[in-house]
């Protein structure tokens, strides 16, 4: 089974400021990997699939790089609405279908 | 649009059975496989398993074998997820999730609201 590791578990931000979210598989995923957005309360969001491809209706501001074993998830200036809690997932070598463990983006 | 539509919360008693509904439109419900995602109070994301929505074969992940079974109508364009003996760690959020393919690949798009699915004597 991939492990994916996520730091950092908690990430402190300013509105405007740029995240750098990171996701570490156990063994290479190439770019079969995708990111998540949860608010509280809501289901999950895809943002980011193959590692790089924006998902429909996803603002410009999010970007997604990597491939491999090292990914990382980019917000270049945060908005009010980004403040969640983000999670990667691979499907490269599955079953099962793995998931991170999250990181919360919280405000500062 | 595409939409996935769960049913309510359900409380229940240690030992029941509960049955989760997933009702899909915009979309033609037997081309898309559907995935199953519980998610225990404050934790994280854990695929429980799939089926496919054209022949009704399910996958399990470990640890989703036994008392989990996953079921279809495709008449309505629902998919179930039926947990019996139900045990207090049960209680958690249960989503379904469609199988969308992107050049031979699979993402979880879009996902339903989520089913709260409380165990508690």
């Amino acid at each position: 089974e991939i492990v994916l590791t996520q730091s950092p578990a908690t990430l402190s931000l300013s509105p405007g400021e740029r995240a750098t979210l990171s996701c570490r598989a156990s063994q290479s995923v190439s770019s079969y990997l995708a990111w998540y957005q949860q608010k509280p309360g809501q289901a999950p969001r895809l943002l980011i699939y193959d590692a790089s491809n924006r998902a429909t209706g996803i603002p410009a501001r999010f970007s997604g790089s990597g491939s491999g074993t090292d990914f990382t998830l980019t917000i270049s200036s945060l908005e009010p609405e980004d403040f969640a809690v983000y999670y990667c997932q691979q499907r490269s070598n599955w079953p099962p279908v793995t998931f991170g463990q999250g990181t919360r983006l919280e405000i500062k | 649009q595409v939409q996935l539509v769960q049913s309510g919360s359900e409380l229940k008693k240690p030992g029941a059975s509960v049955k989760v509904s997933c009702k899909a439109s915009g979309y033609t419900f037997t081309s898309y496989a559907m995935n199953w995602v519980r998610q225990a109070p404050g934790q994280g994301l854990e695929w429980m398993g799939w089926i496919n929505t054209n022949t009704g074969n399910p996958t399990y992940a470990q640890g989703f074998t036994g008392r989990f079974v996953f079921s279809l109508d495709t008449s309505v364009s629902t998919a179930y997820l039926q947990i019996s003996s139900l045990k207090a760690e049960d209680t958690a959020v249960y989503y379904c999730a469609r199988n969308w393919v992107v050049a031979a690949k699979n993402w979880f798009d879009p996902w339903g609201q989520g089913t709260l699915v409380t165990v508690s004597s």
